[in-house]
């Protein structure tokens, strides 16, 4: 089985402009996370979807970044007039429903680098 | 809300001896799990341990740690360190506030030495 892909994996914009990562959670998974990795803050909630209605975006910066989840098998994280601070590994995780203790499964992330 | 703490930023030991990650949490409704995360190098996050029992000693890979609701910590422990055990190691929880998401501490550091 195919673990969660995240695309790019690596990805160097300017000051100010747009970045958009990809995930693909893994097939029949019906939750889907974005956590935010640093040295400094560790792993950070972002938001996440339940059968790809946004459930909690309370992690989110709100002025440039924004999240979707258009069909089951993808989802996107774009960060706008991107800033250096906004430099980290942004991790994708996905999840099953249902009874469970509810294990995350995370892709190998995406390393966003603001110059 | 829910909180992790990992209060050791980076452990080292020496391969062969025993080693002790710290985890405590604070929590203000119930808790449904927890967890201990290993990244390995330019790897993604991955499940070692997981628990939801209280007094319940739950082990894997030679790791092993035990949910202590009394005292709110899930240590995570070795009795001999292995250099492959080199690695980033998190503490999460899930809490009944938290929906499915998992709260994780600041992540320690585990380098071990010959």
């Amino acid at each position: 089985n195919a673990g969660v892909i995240q695309t790019p994996r690596h990805k160097v914009t300017g000051k100010g402009q747009e970045a958009t990562l990809w995930c693909e959670p893994i097939s029949g998974h019906s939750a889907v996370f974005w956590y935010r990795q640093t040295i400094v803050q560790g792993l950070e909630f972002l938001t996440y979807f339940r059968n790809q209605a946004p459930i909690d975006d309370s992690g989110m910066p709100k002025e440039r970044f924004s999240a979707q989840m258009p069909n089951q098998s993808h989802s996107t994280l774009k960060i706008q007039s991107t800033q250096p601070q906004d430099s980290a590994v942004y991790l994708c995780a996905s999840s099953s429903q249902g009874r469970g203790t509810g294990q995350l499964y995370f892709g190998e992330g995406s390393k966003l680098t603001v110059l | 809300g829910d909180s992790v703490t990992q209060t050791e930023g980076l452990v080292t030991v020496t391969e062969g001896l025993p080693v002790k990650l710290n985890c405590t949490y604070q929590t203000t409704y119930l808790t449904i799990a927890f967890f201990w995360y290993v990244q390995y190098l330019n790897e993604a996050p991955q499940v070692l341990l997981k628990s939801s029992t209280d007094n319940k000693r739950t082990e894997h890979q030679g790791f092993h740690a035990t949910l202590h609701k009394s005292s709110s910590s899930f240590h995570l422990q070795k009795s001999s360190a292995q250099l492959s055990d080199s690695a980033l190691y998190y503490c999460a929880l899930r809490g009944t506030s938290s929906g499915q998401k998992l709260v994780f501490g600041q992540g320690t550091i585990l380098k071990v030495y010959l």
